[in-house]
């Protein structure tokens, strides 16, 4: 059961365009949502989140929208940027079999591959 | 301030044997999660430790799975008699309390020949 689900297994982009990372989730229950950046060999770094009492959050050149009647998340960033190809995650605290909402406690996407081209 | 440290990065094992996995997390976490990862897979988790305790192990497999979190030391996930399907990467984050956002480590990457 894919409670979060990220539909688009890559994407590419020119620099300096606007990249658009999409992410839908089934589970009623998240109401926190964080988006992950990662790049080969190395770990998932947390890029920026949203609780679900807002419907937009903004840090610099990345903003996430979260529509909670269509359950759905996107991740903008503008201008886009060779660095920031990478694989980009969405995911939510809790879900899994035993439920639980602590933050470390994440339930992922499959990732979106961004390759930014310049 | 170091980050959370994985060792090793890679591992190689033969069917059967033993993986120890080993995770310190940041200076003031005592919150540490294991989460695997599949080829062409997102992170899964699999385990929620807090010093001494397990607190949610609801993704770990039932059988030749452990993980510990010693009140010296680092955490261990242990994978005992590995197969092949074992061959992942073994991601460890760690948190100061279970309501902020966790930092992840380099990770573990297993392979079972």
């Amino acid at each position: 059961d894919q409670q979060v689900k990220q539909n688009s297994p890559s994407l590419s982009v020119q620099e300096g365009r606007i990249s658009i990372l999409n992410c839908d989730y089934t589970n009623s229950m998240f109401d926190y949502f964080l988006w992950y950046k990662k790049y080969p060999a190395e770990g998932p770094t947390f890029l920026i989140s949203i609780s679900s009492i807002k419907d937009k959050n903004e840090d610099g050149r990345f903003t996430v929208f979260l529509n909670k009647s269509a359950k759905h998340l996107s991740l903008h960033i503008v201008p886009s940027q060779p660095g920031d190809s990478a694989v980009y995650f969405c995911a939510a605290p809790g879900g899994g079999s035993a439920g639980g909402t602590s933050y470390g406690k994440l339930t992922f996407g499959q990732g979106t591959i961004l390759t930014v081209h310049p | 301030n170091a980050g959370v440290m994985q060792n090793p990065r890679h591992l190689v094992r033969r069917r059967g044997q033993e993986a120890r996995l080993r995770c310190s997390p940041m200076k003031g976490h005592s919150h540490v999660y294991w989460y695997r990862q599949l080829p062409e897979e997102g992170l899964k988790f699999m385990v929620y430790l807090q010093k001494e305790n397990i607190i949610d192990e609801s993704g770990m497999p039932k059988e030749r799975f452990s993980a510990e979190f010693p009140k010296e030391g680092p955490s261990i996930l242990r994978i005992q008699q590995v197969v092949r399907g074992d061959s992942a990467a073994y991601f460890c984050a760690s948190s100061p309390q279970g309501y902020t956002e966790a930092f992840f480590g380099q990770g573990t990457r297993l392979t079972v020949v």
